[in-house]
């Protein structure tokens, strides 16, 4: 069965360096998501990207985020500069369609910066 | 505004039980979607169901069920004789289907369900 997949699956780094966050969606979805969910909190929306550009964003992905998809398979979150604020699970999901059509996830990418 | 409520913070029952997870929801729009999502122990998300805004009817797929009640503005989940393996986080989402939407997913504050043997 097709499946979201990230890696890595953990990644520390250090405050102020930049981290890449790479997602590889199922192969005929159109629909892209970023969301994160801090430490024993609940999942919140950081980005939707369609036809190659952002449809909608939340006010957490200020101008440190960006979100590229390079190539046909690769969906990829950027933290230009991280904050230790940024550590969280980050998941990425990817839909078929939009109406009628669940989003899957992958199994997240868990950010620690010390 | 849309919003999406899970008062139970941690249930916890005894194996075999029946168990209701609650769901309330805000929205201006007629049209939506409600979904809920599943995060056991290892931390991925797991879709269980979708439903949408027209479709009232309640669902049974093996031992869960939901209750879906636009009146209420609820889309409650039960677990029908509990198992240990249910022990989870589970998330109650909402997306909003009007134009312009991108569908994306808002979650409530998850309620984690503690199945004791």
């Amino acid at each position: 069965e097709p499946e979201v997949t990230q890696t890595p699956s953990h990644q520390v780094t250090q405050m102020g360096q930049e981290v890449i966050l790479r997602c590889v969606p199922i192969s005929n979805h159109l629909y892209f998501y970023w969301y994160r969910q801090i430490l024993g909190q609940k999942v919140e929306f950081l980005v939707s990207f369609y036809n190659n550009e952002i449809s909608e964003k939340s006010e957490i992905f200020d101008d440190q985020f960006s979100v590229e998809r390079p190539d046909g398979s690769n969906f990829t979150l950027k933290i230009r500069s991280t904050k230790l604020e940024d550590s969280a699970m980050y998941f990425c999901a990817s839909s078929e369609g939009v109406r009628d059509h669940e989003q899957y996830f992958g199994p997240g990418t868990r950010l620690t910066v010390t | 505004a849309q919003k999406v409520t899970q008062a139970q913070t941690e249930i916890s029952v005894v194996e075999k039980e029946d168990v209701t997870l609650d769901c309330v929801y805000e929205t201006r729009d007629t049209t939506y979607y409600l979904f809920w999502y599943k995060q056991p122990p290892s931390g991925e998300l797991v879709f269980l169901i979708r439903r949408n805004s027209f479709d009232e009817q309640n669902e049974i797929s093996g031992r869960y069920s939901w209750n879906f009640q636009k009146s209420t503005s609820s889309f409650n989940f039960t677990i029908t004789a509990s198992q240990v393996v249910d022990s989870a986080v589970y998330f109650c989402a909402l997306s909003e289907a009007e134009a312009d939407s991108s569908y994306k997913l808002i979650f409530g504050s998850g309620t984690r369900l503690l199945v004791r043997p």
